[in-house]
């Protein structure tokens, strides 16, 4: 069985923490992916990573960066974070080629006080 | 930019009933997939079930199907026999096989409530 793991299920922060934020896949898969997950909004992209050292922005990559030194392990980090980063984390990765599934982690919950 | 909207923000069924969920998309590509994604509460996302625009016949997982009508760009998902298992958030999310990049389009998300 594919297996995504996060580092954290719940996480509780100050503002202006740098925090991390790692997932872990062991399916060999090229691509990896974050998440938010906010009510009413669905799930939006925040950055993506093809390949190692690769990086591509999603739809809301303000306030957040990423690295991917190896290929089993992406990071999300949050330079300095605020209120509005107060959201569910969700990590995926799939391979490049299709049918395109995409396999989740469980997610890691972020309260930024 | 691809969108895609689920209207149904809250549904509710009755256990051994059956439930449809809609989703529509927007896109001006002709090859693209289509996913339903299950989130039970505090638990993983997992794949429901798959459609590739290119196949006319509708996919079909168990006791999930799939009502795919590609000029309507509707994407609707039927469960059948509900079960209290089944009560989850569920996405419907697109995928472009036209253009590079691996991205998914989600929809903002129903939830399901299975009534015993």
């Amino acid at each position: 069985d594919v297996k995504v793991t996060q580092s954290s299920r719940y996480l509780v922060k100050r503002t202006g923490e740098k925090v991390f934020l790692e997932c872990v896949q062991d399916m060999d898969h090229e691509n990896m992916f974050w998440y938010r997950q906010d009510p009413g909004l669905g799930l939006r992209l925040i950055y993506f990573s093809y390949d190692v050292k690769m990086k591509e922005k999603g739809d809301i990559p303000e306030g957040y960066s990423v690295s991917r030194e190896k290929k089993e392990r992406f990071s999300l980090i949050l330079e300095s974070a605020s209120t509005n980063q107060t959201s569910m984390y969700l990590c995926a990765s799939s391979f490049v080629g299709p049918p395109y599934e995409q396999y989740f982690g469980p997610g890691t919950r972020l309260t930024v006080t | 930019a691809q969108t895609v909207t689920q209207s149904q923000p809250e549904m509710s069924v009755q256990e051994a009933e059956t439930v449809t969920l809609s989703c529509t998309y927007d896109t001006s590509e002709s090859d693209y997939y289509l996913f339903w994604y299950k989130q039970p509460p505090s638990r993983q996302m997992i794949l429901v079930i798959r459609q590739e625009a290119y196949k006319q016949q509708n996919a079909t997982e168990n006791r999930f199907s799939v009502n795919f009508q590609k000029a309507a760009k509707s994407f609707s998902l039927k469960i059948s026999d509900s079960q209290l298992g089944d009560a989850a958030m569920y996405f419907c999310a697109y995928r472009s096989a036209e253009t590079s990049g691996s991205r998914l389009t989600f929809g903002e998300g129903t939830q399901l409530t299975v009534n015993p």
